[in-house]
């Protein structure tokens, strides 16, 4: 069965902080994974997408790593924003021509001053 | 650019009634979907599709129709409402199958 696990669940740092979030997951095929951020009431934002290629992608403070020999993927938050409080979500894409995602339960972040 | 937009934003049902969720995305894009999230899980993809006129099941469709007809409107129905189809629904939108989602706003539905 294709899963997606995220860890942690959740996570409080200080404002200014770096932080990395955990994303492992067992889908196959493998297509594509994404991190995407919710922010409390709204929907999910694209912040990267990686492929079975790529090992690292940037986004601004964000960046996202991917090895895909061990099914591991992290997002890495750079000097954190109080506005960075938010879910992130890891999200795996099966193989090509594929409209099955999977997505993990997300790791909600808080930011404090 | 409002992207996809969804109407209403709250709503309240009693076991077996219906009703209708909207959703509108303005980018053209082709493929469209419809997800619900249920508090500490993850998103479920209920149906999906390609464009105007073709649509398909995903993991969880039992309880809900969808229709296609034009490129823009993607509306969700749900007939006979249960509680268990209280959620967040998210409408997304994507040009092709592969590529980025942008999700709606989202609609908390409570059904009692």
């Amino acid at each position: 069965k294709n899963q997606v696990e995220q860890s942690p669940q959740s996570l409080i740092i200080l404002e200014g902080k770096n932080c990395t979030l955990q994303c492992n997951y067992t889908v196959s095929p493998f297509s594509n994974l994404r991190w995407y951020k919710q922010d409390t009431g709204r929907g999910p934002v694209s912040l990267t997408i990686m492929t079975f290629s790529e090992n690292t992608k940037s986004n601004g403070r964000y960046t996202a790593t991917l090895d895909a020999d061990t099914k591991q993927s992290s997002l890495h938050i750079t000097a954190s924003q109080l506005s960075d409080s938010a879910s992130y979500i890891c999200v795996v894409s099966g193989g090509a021509g594929s409209y099955q995602l999977t997505f993990g339960k997300g790791t909600k972040l808080s930011v404090i001053p | 650019n409002a992207g996809v937009t969804q109407t209403p934003k709250f709503r309240i049902l009693k076991i077996g009634q219906s009703m209708t969720l909207q959703c509108t995305q303005d980018m053209n894009h082709n493929y469209m979907y419809w997800y619900r999230q249920d508090p500490g899980m993850g998103l479920k993809l209920i149906y999906y599709s390609v464009g105007a006129g073709i649509t398909d099941k995903g993991e969880v469709p039992n309880g809900y129709n969808v229709s296609r007809s034009t490129t823009e409107d993607f509306p969700l129905r749900l007939e006979l409402a249960a509680p268990s189809q209280t959620s967040v629904y998210f409408c997304a939108s994507s040009p092709w199958l592969q590529d980025t989602q942008y999700f709606g706003p989202g609609t908390r539905l409570t059904v009692l």
